[in-house]
């Protein structure tokens, strides 16, 4: 079965300041991993996903098959990034998603 | 574009009674997906259209949740009779193809009394 488990309900940190986001899955298969983020009174949009490789506004997230794990991280923290963050697990075949619990962030000037 | 428009936006219902949401998805959008929010929790997947078929309705409860989807674009939602525990966000999203990204609506709050 699969699971996304995010152990951070809320992270709050210093704008400037690193912050990391964590999230472990489990799954049989090769895993597809995204990350989510909802901004106050906005939609929930994709922020990056594991097989872009990309940097999104800063954030990088790296797959680690050995540790089950798709931590989302970004060195420098801005007020901008205050929001909601859902890491989650999508099936090969159609992009069934499951999400985790979701982590709030939140940057302090 | 327009995004994934839902309506309405809140309702308010006793136990019991039931409710219907309706989504429309980004035109051209054949995957349409229906989520349930609690809060506190991440969305959950309760069924996933491929343009007026279902490909995945295993974490919907049949015995009062119903979902159609007849022509293959806009659909619909339904809970009867509902239960307090059906409080929740109702997400729609779609995409264009099945593992492609999802762009999801402002959500349905439903608060059952």
């Amino acid at each position: 079965a699969q699971r996304v488990t995010q152990p951070e309900k809320l992270l709050s940190v210093f704008k400037g300041a690193p912050v990391e986001l964590k999230c472990n899955y489990s799954y049989s298969g090769s895993p597809e991993l995204f990350w989510y983020v909802q901004y106050s009174r906005q939609r929930l949009q994709l922020l990056l996903r594991h097989i872009s490789r990309e940097s999104i506004k800063g954030f990088t997230a790296d797959l680690n098959k050995g540790e089950t794990s798709f931590h989302l991280k970004k060195p420098f923290a801005q007020e901008e990034d205050s929001a909601m963050y859902y890491c989650a697990l999508g099936s090969p075949s159609g992009n069934k998603l499951t999400f985790g619990g979701g982590t709030r962030v939140l940057v302090k000037p | 574009e327009a995004g994934v428009a839902q309506s309405p936006r809140y309702k308010i219902i006793e136990k019991r009674q039931s409710v219907a949401f309706w989504c429309n998805p980004i035109s051209g959008h054949a995957t349409l997906y229906w989520y349930q929010q609690i809060l506190g929790q991440g969305p959950k997947l309760l069924i996933q259209f491929q343009n007026n078929g279902v490909v995945d309705d295993s974490q919907l409860p049949k015995d009062r949740f119903s979902a159609e989807r007849l022509k293959g674009v806009d659909s619909t939602l339904k809970i009867q009779p509902a239960k307090l525990e059906d409080s929740a966000v109702y997400l729609c999203a779609s995409s264009f193809a099945g593992a492609d990204e999802q762009f999801f609506g402002p959500g349905t709050r439903l608060t059952v009394l």
